[in-house]
């Protein structure tokens, strides 16, 4: 049903560890969006790619590392965080990042991190 | 920056009963998307606005953008358990650059 896959769906890792979330899209989207959905927060934007290139970082702290190797593959490597970025992490994709007469964004699934 | 408002943040009704939510932007907006999110699901688009006062309507759903495109409003006509979810509205400003998400809604419907 949906153009956009996550792995993995549901992460617990400690503070101490690395881990890595993957998004990939089927659609030939240009732009990829990572976002972060907490109770208190939803629906936060972290980051942005169009054509493989960074456009926007919303004030994410640096444990946060995205990766984009092109443009159907987005990456968000984590590293030493904290219990409160525990969270629905959702991937999205769209054509374009600018403009566009029906620019709507397609979401994965998601990731339901728990950090311990 | 840009800043854009949803209410309610949550609304209870009885099936059968109408349901608004509302969406302002401290800023004109270029166009404004709806968005569902089913319980333990993702956000799914519902419908692109873009024109000043433009009104559409899909089923029981009926989608108002303001004349200023600073407002907008989702309006579902007797409503189903089916209809239970999320509701987001995201804006996106006149430069044309990132959606702005609103809050969300919260619809539960009870039979």
């Amino acid at each position: 049903e949906t153009g956009v896959t996550q792995t993995p769906r549901h992460l617990v890792m400690g503070m101490t560890n690395k881990k890595s979330l993957k998004c990939e899209q089927h659609l030939g989207h240009n732009a990829m969006y990572w976002y972060k959905q907490s109770a208190k927060k939803p629906l936060e934007l972290m980051f942005v790619y169009s054509l493989e290139e960074r456009v926007e970082n919303n004030s994410v702290p640096s444990r946060f590392s995205p990766e984009c190797p092109n443009s159907s593959h987005l990456f968000l490597h984590l590293h030493t965080l904290q219990p409160e970025d525990s969270a629905l992490y959702l991937c999205a994709s769209s054509q374009d990042w600018v403009g566009g007469s029906s620019n709507e964004q397609f979401f994965g699934p998601g990731t339901r991190l728990t950090v311990l | 920056g840009q800043q854009v408002m949803q209410i309610p943040q949550y609304q209870h009704v009885q099936e059968g009963e109408d349901f608004t939510t509302y969406c302002n932007s401290s800023t004109t907006l270029s166009n404004i998307q709806w968005y569902k999110q089913r319980p333990g699901g993702h956000p799914v688009f519902l419908i692109q606005l873009v024109k000043s006062g433009e009104v559409k309507k899909q089923k029981r759903l009926t989608f108002q953008f303001g004349e200023a495109k600073k407002n907008s409003s989702l309006h579902i006509t007797a409503t189903q358990t089916t209809d239970v979810g999320t509701y987001f509205c995201a804006g996106r400003n006149q430069a044309g650059t990132a959606l702005i998400f609103g809050k969300g809604t919260t619809l539960s419907v009870s039979s």
